[in-house]
């Protein structure tokens, strides 16, 4: 009930294709759900979040598609790019805790 | 927009002695910081959580006579790991909630623990 399902485990796109990475839960109680960009040796970093009463959220090149009754929310990068390259993680968190819960990360490749 | 530093940034220890890392938030007031640990190309594992002035929280699992967390103010906030071994080399990671009506929250750059 915990856990937060995230595929695929790694992605290769060509340069200016879209990228796409998928998250499930079964938590209904979750109610927050960020995505965060990380480069080797370094902290995460917030790209977009979303809450449950929004289907979908874009800033920028970065879309985030939710499904309430599915249980699934998707990061879209459009127009992907070399500095893109990263892992991904999306992760959930439950209302007044703040403590996310990662997916297991998506190693993104862009090929320029 | 918000910062948070984390030092040092990499650490070799030998075993059986204990190393402190330190993470601060440099632009805000955090209320509550939290500890997560990850290994080589797997995903944050949340340690602890730790409020200001108060006693931190731990997930299951996590030793806390261990993992020695202090918040002793709200922009700091200490992860000492005590006597320890080669299996608690890892990448600890810090994040900071700047407060009340903030559902996200600012990470640190990490700091990777190496122990020998």
């Amino acid at each position: 009930q915990q856990q937060v399902k995230q595929s695929p485990q790694s992605l290769i796109v060509q340069k200016g294709g879209i990228s796409i990475i998928n998250c499930a839960y079964e938590n209904t109680a979750f109610d927050y759900f960020p995505w965060y960009q990380q480069f080797p040796g370094k902290g995460p970093a917030l790209l977009i979040a979303i809450r449950p009463d929004v289907s979908e959220k874009k800033e920028g090149r970065f879309t985030i598609s939710f499904n309430k009754s599915a249980k699934q929310f998707s990061l879209h990068i459009m127009d992907s790019q070399p500095g893109d390259s990263a892992t991904y993680f999306c992760a959930a968190s439950k209302p007044g805790t703040y403590k996310y819960i990662f997916g297991t990360g998506t190693r993104l490749k862009v090929l320029a | 927009g918000a910062v948070v530093s984390q030092h040092p940034s990499w650490v070799i220890c030998k075993s059986g002695t204990s190393v402190k890392i330190e993470c601060r938030s440099l632009d805000f007031q955090a209320t509550t910081m939290f500890w997560y640990r990850q290994f080589p190309k797997q995903s944050l594992m949340l340690m602890a959580t730790s409020n200001e002035g108060s006693k931190a929280t731990y997930e299951q699992g996590v030793e806390k006579d261990k993992f020695l967390i202090n918040h002793a103010s709200l922009t700091l906030s200490t992860l000492t790991v005590t006597s320890a071994h080669p299996e608690d080399s890892s990448f600890y990671i810090c994040s900071a909630r700047p407060g009340t009506g903030f559902p996200y929250t600012y990470f640190g750059p990490g700091t990777r623990l190496t122990v020998t």
